[in-house]
């Protein structure tokens, strides 16, 4: 079974600083993928980032990044220069593969609330 | 932009009460899900369907069933809405691809059930 863990439930950071998120995983499948999503006050969970556990770099989306240590299983999310926008709860997130069907079933952690100060 | 919408942004239902969740998405997605949201829990998976007609539980399907008659609706129902299924429900989808897919989701439906 896989397991997510993200052990910061809140977090604080200046405005332009940056913040790192922590995502430790475990799991026995060599092939796998993790996520990244946030979600704001207003609900809806939006998509930032992935890395695939054969990906040889460490993946990167505008001011998104994800520190990728696979012997540690880690996979965490460094935010550069913050901005008050990006106050949110973020999740991690691991893709496991289902023996039937095709359907890529989602494990989450259980979210870091990130608050930017002005 | 992938959209997926749910029919609800709040909904407060009774006990015992039969409860529709719809779920609809515009991007011709093999995959649908249905999870809920809970404080400190994080999303757990309730069903999921990867084809029309075709669904498969997820971690915690008890209390819960889903319909999927056309590609781009996916439904959950509470066949008797009980109060300790007061949460927020997400709905996602995902294309048919064979590893960097993400899931996209819709607003959520904030379920009261007194």
């Amino acid at each position: 079974a896989q397991k997510i863990t993200q052990t910061q439930p809140g977090m604080f950071v200046q405005e332009k600083e940056a913040v790192t998120l922590d995502c430790t995983y475990d799991t026995s499948d060599p092939s796998y993928g993790l996520f990244w999503y946030k979600q704001p006050s207003s609900g809806e969970m939006i998509f930032l980032i992935y890395q695939g556990s054969y990906d040889q770099q460490n993946a990167t989306e505008g001011r998104y990044s994800l520190n990728f240590q696979k012997a540690r299983k880690s996979a965490n999310l460094v935010i550069s220069a913050s901005q008050l926008g990006d106050s949110a709860m973020y999740f991690c997130a691991m893709r496991e593969v289902i023996s039937s069907g095709s359907a890529r079933q989602l494990t989450f952690g259980s979210g870091t609330q990130l608050t930017v100060l002005p | 932009d992938v959209k997926v919408t749910q029919s609800s942004r709040y909904l407060v239902k009774r006990t015992g009460e039969k409860v529709f969740l719809e779920c609809v998405q515009d991007m011709d997605h093999e995959n649908m899900f249905w999870y809920r949201q809970d404080p400190g829990l994080g999303l757990r998976l309730i069903y999921f369907s990867y084809d029309v007609k075709m669904k498969e539980k997820g971690d915690i399907p008890e209390g819960y069933s889903v319909s999927r008659e056309k590609k781009e609706r996916f439904s959950l129902i509470l066949e008797s809405a009980s109060t300790n299924q007061t949460s927020m429900y997400l709905c996602a989808s995902s294309p048919e691809t064979s590893g960097r897919a993400a899931q996209y989701f819709g607003p959520g439906t904030r379920l009261t059930v007194t």
